[in-house]
């Protein structure tokens, strides 16, 4: 059982309100990471970072910022929240070496209205 | 770029019968592949993964892949299937010098009995 949590789990908001999903896992693990997922798609990596103080953008390119000053703590936040931000985002967290097992958190479901 | 394609998008199934799902992926080089599954309400989580020697990998619960160079696959198969292996199954890759994974976009699979 992997131990990485997210919250919320569900939220719905209007447009333009900041908001900030959490993350957090008690592994020690260097790299996190933030997927998006659409209903029936695939999964795209929109954040990482390979320990404290370091963030990158991953593949889908993304209004959201995220921050890493503890190990094990990778929040996400979006400034000024949009229909089209409307996803699910998945958090995750490995070990330092290339091709480790990625672990997952149970996902945050965000819906902007 | 790196791809994966998951050519089964929905397949449904009785219990006891048997199942292969299929993953191709795009890279020339040398790659770790893994399946994850999620099941209904939980996180995404590993279910078997390849990084080098035998090319037919055995996972939890029955499952096993394969992995064929030449073809550039790893396709998922267990057997006989049960109504709890009602889940979305996620094909994934990423080269040995990176940490990000690719994923396929899913094959939801209904096990009914």
């Amino acid at each position: 059982e992997a131990d990485i949590y997210q919250t919320p789990r569900y939220l719905v908001i209007g447009t333009g309100k900041k908001i900030t999903l959490e993350c957090s896992q008690t592994m020690g693990h260097d790299k996190m990471y933030w997927y998006q997922q659409d209903p029936g798609m695939e999964l795209h990596l929109i954040h990482y970072s390979y320990g404290v103080n370091s963030t990158e953008k991953g593949d889908l390119s993304s209004e959201s910022t995220v921050s890493r000053i503890r190990t094990e703590h990778f929040p996400l936040t979006l400034e000024s929240a949009r229909p089209s931000h409307t996803s699910q985002y998945l958090c995750a967290s490995s070990e330092g070496h290339a091709g480790n097992t990625i672990y997952f958190g149970e996902g945050s479901w965000l819906t902007v209205v | 770029a790196q791809s994966v394609s998951q050519h089964n998008h929905h397949v449904i199934l009785s219990e006891a019968a048997s199942l292969e799902l299929g993953c191709n992926y795009s890279y020339g080089g040398t790659v770790n592949l893994f399946w994850y599954v999620q099941y209904p309400g939980q996180h995404l989580q590993l279910l078997l993964k390849y990084f080098s020697g035998d090319p037919l990998v055995k996972g939890i619960k029955g499952f096993e892949a394969e992995f064929i160079k030449s073809k550039f696959s790893f396709n998922l198969r267990k057997p006989s299937v049960q109504w709890s292996d009602t889940a979305e199954y996620f094909c994934a890759v990423n080269a040995h010098n990176t940490d990000k994974l690719i994923f396929g976009t899913g094959t939801r699979l209904q096990v009914f009995p």
